[in-house]
């Protein structure tokens, strides 16, 4: 069974304070890894998705990078927008149970970036 | 590009009823996939409808079910609800690539 283990439950930072949040997944066989944003009473924002070990993306402020049990999301120079809870996810490449587009989600980051 | 719509976005019924929940995917996109998040246990995987037929479903009681369009869209349905089953309800649709991309969600409240 797919597992992704989010770490820390909530880190809060103080603006300008870099760091990272952690993602570790055991997975049958990796399809795709997805971070998503979410902020209260909303759906997940799609951020990236990474696909094999030692790939690395960019978004502004944030940079998802891979290996082949864990996933980082760093933030660099944090702003208050920056608050929100980080999700990652896991795809699973198909097999007998057919595959498709399920995610299985880790619980998330509680980012808290404060003046 | 209009994003995932999902209807309506906030409902409350009383334990015992019927609900049915609605997701028009973004243009394009054939696959939807429904998932229900509440704060104990995080986003879990409900099932997932491609071109009419069900791809995958996860670990949910027969009383959750749901259907696909020739038009993409897709309903949900919960029967006899449960105090249990308030949480928020969300669809993601993808082109079967594997991007998914969210809707807003509906916020089911059962009392």
């Amino acid at each position: 069974e797919d597992q992704v283990t989010q770490s820390p439950e909530a880190l809060r930072l103080q603006e300008g304070e870099s760091s990272s949040l952690n993602c570790s997944y055991t997975v049958s066989g990796l399809r795709g890894l997805f971070w998503y944003r979410q902020d209260p009473g909303k759906g997940p924002e799609f951020l990236f998705t990474l696909y094999s070990a030692g790939e690395e993306k960019e978004k502004e402020r944030l940079k998802a990078t891979l290996t082949k049990k864990e996933s980082f999301l760093h933030i660099t120079a944090p702003k208050p927008e920056d608050s929100a809870t980080y999700l990652c996810a896991v795809q699973a490449f198909g097999g007998l149970t057919g595959g498709g587009n399920k995610l299985t989600f880790g619980t998330g980051t509680q980012l808290k970036v404060e003046l | 590009k209009a994003g995932v719509t999902q209807t309506p976005r906030y409902l409350i019924k009383t334990r015992g009823q019927q609900v049915t929940l609605s997701c028009s995917p973004i243009s394009g996109h054939r696959s939807v996939s429904w998932y229900q998040q509440t704060p104990g246990q995080g986003l879990q995987f409900l099932f997932e409808y491609f071109s009419e037929t069900q791809r995958n479903k996860g670990n949910f009681p027969g009383r959750f079910s749901g259907r696909q369009f020739s038009n993409s869209r897709s309903e949900m349905n919960v029967s006899t609800l449960e105090l249990g089953d308030s949480a928020l309800y969300l669809c993601a649709s993808s082109r079967d690539g594997i991007e998914a991309f969210f809707g807003q969600g509906t916020r089911l409240t059962v009392v």
